[in-house]
């Protein structure tokens, strides 16, 4: 079975913090992303990173950065922690990429609920 | 115009009835679409793609694509509690790794 795991669940954080989210899938997968979900917005991109050292920006990127040093690790990072910032993160992976055709089959992590006091 | 529309709902159907989901589109380039469940606190998984004008049938599940109108269904036969849940249609543009999400459909399967 294919496995993406976040690093932390649960987060509560103050404002001005810098906060890493961490993603690591055990696939082999060429392409991830980290999403955001809210009530009501449904599942938006921050990023994407189709290869190891590549990254594009998804719709929302403002406030977020990413590093992808390892082909298995996506990591999504707050340089400065903001209340707006409060939500759910996802983390996906998928096959495709520079290696093949995208299949569009995303594989979420279980989430990391973050809340920016 | 958001790029994919879904009704929020809740929708409400009766055990064993049909549940119908829809979904449009906004981009006519779109290739590869997909329903995604997601239980409540949890990720979303897939469980349909659909990729030609058409049926695709899958056990209870029926997903059906209309390029020409620009829209999406799902439809699942003989609902169950269990099939209570939020689905999410999604699309992936040609050329593109970016899948694309509506906002999702709640569905309430009432015993």
């Amino acid at each position: 079975d294919v496995k993406v795991t976040q690093s932390s669940r649960y987060l509560v954080k103050r404002t001005g913090e810098k906060v890493f989210l961490e993603c690591v899938q055990d696939m082999d997968h060429e392409n991830m992303f980290w999403y955001r979900q809210d009530p009501g917005l449904g599942l938006r991109l921050i990023y994407f990173s189709y290869d190891v050292k590549m990254k594009e920006k998804g719709d929302i990127p403002e406030g977020y950065s990413v590093s992808r040093e390892k082909k298995e690790r996506f990591s999504l990072i707050l340089e400065s922690a903001s209340t707006n910032q409060t939500s759910m993160y996802l983390c996906a992976s998928s096959s495709g990429g520079t290696s093949g055709p995208d299949t569009g089959e995303l594989f979420f992590g279980e989430g990391s609920r973050l809340t920016v006091l | 115009q958001k790029e994919v529309e879904q009704n929020s709902g809740p929708l409400s159907v009766p055990e064993g009835a049909i549940a119908s989901l829809n979904c449009t589109y906004s981009d006519r380039v779109s290739q590869s679409f997909f329903w995604y469940r997601q239980y409540s606190g949890k990720s979303p998984e897939l469980i349909m793609s659909i990729y030609s004008n058409g049926d695709k049938e899958d056990g209870r599940f029926t997903a059906q694509l209309n390029k020409a109108s620009q829209y999406v269904s799902l439809l699942i036969r003989d609902s169950q509690p269990s099939d209570s849940a939020t689905y999410l249609c999604a699309l992936l543009r040609g050329g593109y790794q970016k899948v694309t999400f509506g906002t999702g459909t709640k569905l309430q399967v009432i015993p």
